[in-house]
């Protein structure tokens, strides 16, 4: 079946650092690989998404390069800010099937 | 465009009580998700419903746990009997045609169900 691992969170960084959350992926056939973010107290809003292999989808100055080969989808910031923090989740479907397979989610505190 | 409506956002239960948590999807969209988020860990996939259809329950418990989407108004996922193990997060989700395979869902802000 399929699966999402996540790099264990709390992430706590200053502004301007660099960010990198990693995310690995198990699962059948060729997934399309997502980025949701979750703000406080909202729903998750799709960050940014790439479907096939070596696609990059980038939003908001986040970029996530879709490896097959290391079956992984990182993500990453060059310069965060403060109103980056959230709760962030890698998740994957499976073609003709939008049910997503979503990890435990990384929360990301960044302070001034 | 509306978005994804959940409600209440808020609810609180007694052991035993009933709760019904509502949904109504964005204009134009037909698919609804629902997802539990228990504290501290990531959204769980429960049920996937079409209209007046269930089209995947594999991640719905096989007691208490039922849900639809009539064909007028909104989906609603019940929990009965509930116990304190239901507190959580429910997230409704919505999307316009899943053989376009674009993964994006769009969810609502979520039910708080808090069980005493």
């Amino acid at each position: 079946g399929n699966s999402v691992t996540q790099m264990e969170g709390p992430v706590t960084l200053s502004e301007e650092a660099f960010l990198t959350i990693n995310c690995t992926y198990t699962a059948t056939g060729y997934p399309s690989l997502f980025w949701y973010v979750q703000y406080p107290g909202e729903g998750l809003q799709l960050l940014l998404k790439a479907t096939k292999a070596d696609d990059k989808g980038s939003n908001k100055g986040f970029e996530a390069t879709y490896r097959k080969e290391t079956t992984s989808f990182h993500l990453e910031k060059g310069s965060v800010q403060v109103s980056d923090s959230a709760v962030y989740f890698c998740a994957l479907s499976n073609f003709g099937n939008e049910k997503l397979t979503f990890g435990t989610g990384t929360r990301l505190t960044i302070i001034p | 465009n509306a978005g994804v409506m959940q409600n209440p956002r808020h609810l609180v239960r007694r052991r035993g009580q009933e709760a019904r948590l509502r949904c109504s999807p964005m204009k134009g969209h037909s698919h609804v998700y629902w997802y539990r988020q228990l504290p501290e860990e990531g959204l769980k996939f429960m049920v996937y419903l079409q209209k007046e259809n269930i089209i995947d329950e594999s991640g719905m418990p096989k007691e208490r746990f039922s849900a639809e989407f009539p064909k007028e108004g909104p989906s609603i996922l019940r929990i009965q009997q509930v116990v304190r193990g239901d507190s959580a997060a429910y997230f409704c989700a919505s999307s316009k045609d899943p053989a376009m395979n674009t993964g994006e869902l769009f969810f609502g802000e979520g039910s708080r169900l808090t069980v005493l």
